[in-house]
């Protein structure tokens, strides 16, 4: 079975320092990757999503992320953290052949990262 | 805001009692999964409809069970409710591999 893995709990950051937050999955065939997040009293948005081709995507809010096959990893970044970016941040893998042709699959979470930004 | 629905928003049960949660899908979308978010814990993956037929399962027993409906909405009935079954329950809609979250419903068994 699939897992995915994040590397911290909680990061604790201040106004416009760097963010890296570390995302490993175990699933060896084709995925599907994406970072979610829940800001404080709102629901999980998509953040950016990894289907194809170009390794490093670009989602919303200036965050970015890099899928590198040979280690399994999709590694969300940010250059410059801002208080509004004060969130849980969730990496999710997604199989797009399991269980069947007419299924999209499950996502498969980590457990979360709590960031919290410092004005 | 991504068109999924939830209702009720919070819920208080007792344990032994039965639960439905209701899912109203984003327009045009024919795919709901269902989650299980405990305190603390990232979504785990109850079950899945496509076409109002259940087309994957995680690892919950069959007290879980669900209903997907002609318009797409859902509903996610949990029998012998257990303390442990206290969490943010989930649902996302899809067309495709993107999933997009409702806001949840907060489950209290007592």
């Amino acid at each position: 079975a699939q897992s995915v893995s994040q590397h911290n709990h909680h990061v604790i950051l201040s106004e416009a320092a760097s963010l890296e937050l570390g995302c490993n999955y175990s699933y060896g065939g084709t995925v599907n990757l994406f970072w979610y997040v829940q800001y404080p009293g709102q629901h999980l948005q998509l953040l950016l999503k990894y289907f194809s081709g170009d390794p490093l995507v670009k989602g919303i809010k200036g965050f970015e992320a890099e899928f590198i096959k040979s280690k399994f990893s999709f590694n969300l970044r940010k250059p410059s953290v801002q208080w509004s970016d004060t969130a849980e941040y969730f990496c999710a893998v997604n199989n797009p052949f399991w269980a069947g042709g007419t299924s999209y699959g499950k996502l498969t979470f980590g457990q979360g990262t709590i960031l919290t930004v410092h004005p | 805001e991504t068109g999924v629905t939830q209702s009720p928003t919070h819920l208080i049960k007792t344990r032994g009692q039965q639960v439905t949660l209701r899912c109203s899908s984003q327009s045009g979308h024919n795919t709901v999964s269902w989650y299980q978010q405990a305190l603390g814990q990232g979504p785990q993956f109850i079950f899945q409809y496509y076409r109002e037929e259940e087309n994957g399962r995680g690892n919950f027993p069959p007290r879980f069970s669900g209903l997907q409906f002609p318009n797409y909405s859902s509903e996610l009935n949990v029998n012998a409710l257990e303390l442990d079954d206290s969490a943010l329950y989930l649902c996302a809609s899809s067309l495709g591999y993107e999933q997009y979250f409702g806001p949840g419903t907060r489950l209290t068994v007592t």
